[in-house]
C-alpha cells in the first residue's frame, strides 16, 4: 500500500520558515508527478504546488509563489516544501499528494494524512 | 486560472436517494481532465472519479460523473451512510490547479 508521511509541520512565527517533507514508499517515486495541497481549519482544498516526476518542472499557486519552493530527492523518495516569509493565512493542514501520471496535469490518487502549519506569533 | 463553482454549497438528503452535484468551470476544461473527491472528517481526501467519468480503482459503481466542457456532474444512485462527506471538483489540465468550494452532503 502506498505510503505518503508528511513532517516538519508546526508554529512558526509570522515571516518565518518552515520545510516539510514527506516520505513516500511502497511505489516507484521516481515514475509520478508529486504535489502538495493544503487546508485551512474548517475551509475547502486549495492546491499549494506540483513538481513532474523528474522534478524538472515546478508549478506554484500564484498565493504561494516568490515564497515556496517545491523539490525531490527521487534518490531517497523524499518530497520538499521549503516555505518562506510565512502568513497568518498560510495556516494550514498541508497533505502531500502522489499523483496518479508521469506528468504534473494528473489527479491525485493517495494523499498523506497531512501536517499541521500553524503561523502566528 | 479556471476557476470551479460547485452547487448547491450543501445538500440534505436521506439514506437511499440519488444525488447530483455539479462543478461549473470558468473556462474549458480540456481533455475532460476533471477529478472528484470526497472527504470526511478529521481525514484526507479520497479519489472517486478522474478524468470526468473514469471510476478509481475500488470505488463502487453507485458513483458516477459526467460532462465535459465546462458543466460536470458527480451523480450517487443510491446515497448510503457512508457517503455522508463533502465532496470537492478539481481541474488538472491547467496550472495552477484549482478545487471547487465543496459541496456537503448531509443526512436529512
Amino acid at each position: 500500500e502506498v505510503q505518503l508521511l508528511e513532517s516538519g509541520g508546526g508554529l512558526v512565527q509570522p515571516g518565518g520558515s518552515l520545510r516539510l517533507s514527506c516520505a513516500a514508499s511502497e511505489f516507484t517515486f521516481n515514475n509520478y508527478a508529486m504535489s502538495w495541497v493544503r487546508q485551512a481549519p474548517g475551509k475547502g482544498l486549495e492546491w499549494v504546488s506540483a513538481i513532474s516526476a523528474s522534478g524538472g518542472t515546478t508549478y506554484y499557486a500564484d498565493s504561494v509563489k516568490g515564497r515556496f519552493t517545491i523539490s525531490r530527492d527521487n534518490s531517497r523518495n523524499t518530497l520538499i516544501l521549503q516555505m518562506y516569509s510565512l502568513r497568518a493565512e498560510d495556516t494550514a493542514v498541508y497533505f502531500c499528494a502522489k499523483g496518479s501520471r508521469y506528468g504534473s496535469g494528473s489527479p491525485i490518487d493517495y494523499w498523506g494524512q497531512g501536517t499541521l502549519v500553524t503561523v502566528s506569533s | 486560472e479556471i476557476v470551479l463553482t460547485q452547487s448547491p454549497g450543501t445538500l440534505s438528503v436521506s439514506p437511499g436517494e440519488r444525488v447530483t452535484l455539479s462543478c461549473r468551470a470558468s473556462e474549458t476544461v480540456s481533455s475532460r481532465f476533471l477529478a472528484w473527491y470526497q472527504q470526511k472528517p478529521g481525514q484526507a481526501p479520497r479519489l472517486l472519479i478522474y478524468d470526468a467519468s473514469s471510476r478509481a480503482t475500488g470505488i463502487p459503481d453507485r458513483f458516477s460523473g459526467s460532462g465535459s466542457g465546462t458543466d460536470f456532474a458527480l451523480t450517487i444512485s443510491r446515497l448510503e451512510p457512508e457517503d455522508f462527506a463533502v465532496y470537492y471538483c478539481q481541474q488538472y489540465r491547467s496550472s495552477p490547479q484549482t478545487f471547487g468550494q465543496g459541496t456537503k452532503v448531509e443526512i436529512k
